[in-house]
């Protein structure tokens, strides 16, 4: 299957820092991306839809200026985490559709674990 | 009442046992439907993935789906330690977003 490369896996930030994480596909290209979120034995919870080139589909609740998505191109997307504060800290996840398969397949990142202090 | 129904579990069992995990859902027009594994603290990874109702075998997995009765299975055969993990069904009508049961955590004892 397609890999999808996750960056960082772990990172612990002051609150009222701003965290970037990373999102690549290694051997495909990825016109569509998606970012998840995930709370501890709960399972994911999709934030928002990312498209190469365009702006990203924010799920309802979630604050677009909070978090910032970028899709500058097909193998990267980027989730900026705004001034963060300790209710941000949780388990982020990516993942991408290879364009080349079924349309509803998706391939997940490892995650990264945010803690925020 | 929500779109996909999951037992949480945890479920255990010991080595070598056929393990059978399922999830029902309430939407007629879901098609495509996946089991993922995840590890603690890691990505879902793709174990099976199957359009409409039937079988489809790989190794010691089978995932069946039975769209008369909105029902979806993931069998282990041979269970192995190494299966311990949460396992999440997902599905979708086509093109929209997957929606995620909430996991199954199994637990095969040595």
């Amino acid at each position: 299957g397609a890999v999808v490369s996750q960056h960082p896996s772990w990172v612990i930030c002051k609150s009222g820092t701003s965290v970037k994480i990373e999102c690549r596909s290694l051997d495909f290209q990825a016109t569509t991306m998606f970012w998840y979120r995930q709370f501890p034995k709960q399972s994911l919870m999709l934030m928002a839809t990312s498209n190469e080139g365009s702006k990203a589909t924010y799920e309802q609740g979630v604050e677009k200026d909070k978090f910032l998505i970028n899709h500058a191109s097909l193998t990267l997307s980027t989730l900026t985490v705004t001034s963060a504060h300790p209710e941000d800290s949780s388990f982020y996840i990516c993942s991408a559709r290879d364009f080349r398969e079924p349309k509803n397949i998706q391939y997940f990142g490892a995650g990264t674990r945010l803690s925020v202090l | 009442q929500k779109e996909v129904e999951q037992d949480p579990g945890p479920l255990s069992v010991p080595e070598g046992a056929i393990v059978s995990l399922n999830c029902t859902y309430s939407n007629s027009a879901f098609q495509y439907f996946m089991w993922y594994r995840q590890y603690s603290r890691k990505g879902p990874e793709l174990l099976m993935y199957t359009y409409s109702s039937g079988n489809k075998e790989d190794g010691r997995f089978t995932a069946q789906v039975d769209k008369s009765s909105k029902y979806i299975s993931l069998f282990i055969r041979d269970s192995q330690p190494s299966d311990s993990a949460t396992y999440l069904c997902a599905m979708n009508t086509g093109f929209q977003k997957l929606v995620f049961g909430t996991g199954t955590r199994l637990l095969v004892s040595p």
